[in-house]
């Protein structure tokens, strides 16, 4: 166990639709991470939060968008969704806002678009 | 943005023996290379890392070699177990500013042969 946990553990939803991932770093971390990893793409970087700032935006499409609270959880939120968004989402959590710092995965979201 | 290359996308090898996967990148900024286990449906985890000012990590069975000139770095195994069959990831990142975050390799499935 990482430390890091997610919510909820799988999704099932239509096209079109919106949905809303959370994510609770482990205790004392201030980074956030979002990642999506698909058959096709692999793990792909989506987005960073440290502190409750944008850090750093990887391939994160514009119909998604991500926070991050004062109490350090962070959601992200899916919307206008397409059957090629359907993949496991997961954040990860470091100490730092550094992107060389140890990043600790979280158990993953994995998101179906029917 | 950084690029990060794995080979071999699967890797069978007789329990007992070593198994060697290797990566290289493109970035010459990057100086972290952390490497990731995933059993399937579960969340990456972290095995080892290494920075650019060491060659060489070892941590009992596991090791990672990184040859900054040449921009590659290899996860070597030693003894491999059953609980060694998984897909490993590498990644890189660079420090400082930037988009990619951790950047990584499309993942090696290594099945280790009773």
């Amino acid at each position: 166990d990482s430390g890091v946990t997610q919510t909820p553990k799988h999704l099932i939803t239509a096209t079109g639709q919106r949905v809303t991932l959370r994510c609770s770093p482990r205790s004392g971390d201030l980074s956030v991470y979002w990642y999506q990893q698909s058959l096709d793409q692999g793990l792909q970087f989506l987005i960073q939060y440290y502190n409750g700032e944008e850090r750093a935006k990887g391939n994160i499409l514009e119909r998604f968008s991500a926070q991050q609270f004062p109490d350090l959880h962070s959601e992200l939120n899916l919307s206008s969704l397409e059957l090629g968004d359907s993949a496991l989402y997961f954040c990860a959590s470091s100490v730092g806002g550094l992107r060389t710092d140890t990043q600790y995965f979280g158990p993953g979201t994995r998101l179906t678009v029917l | 943005g950084e690029n990060v290359e794995q080979h071999p996308s699967t890797l069978s090898v007789q329990e007992g023996d070593s198994a060697v996967i290797k990566c290289t990148y493109s970035d010459s900024a990057s100086n972290y290379f952390p490497w990731y286990k995933q059993e399937l449906g579960k969340r990456p985890q972290l095995i080892i890392d290494i920075r650019s000012n060491v060659g060489e990590k070892k941590d009992q069975r596991i090791a990672v070699t990184l040859n900054k000139t040449a921009k590659h770095f290899s996860l070597h195994i030693t003894e491999t177990q059953p609980e060694d069959s998984a897909v490993y990831f590498c990644a890189a990142s660079a420090s400082g500013g930037g988009a990619d975050g951790l950047t990584f390799g499309k993942g090696t499935h290594l099945i280790i042969q009773p």
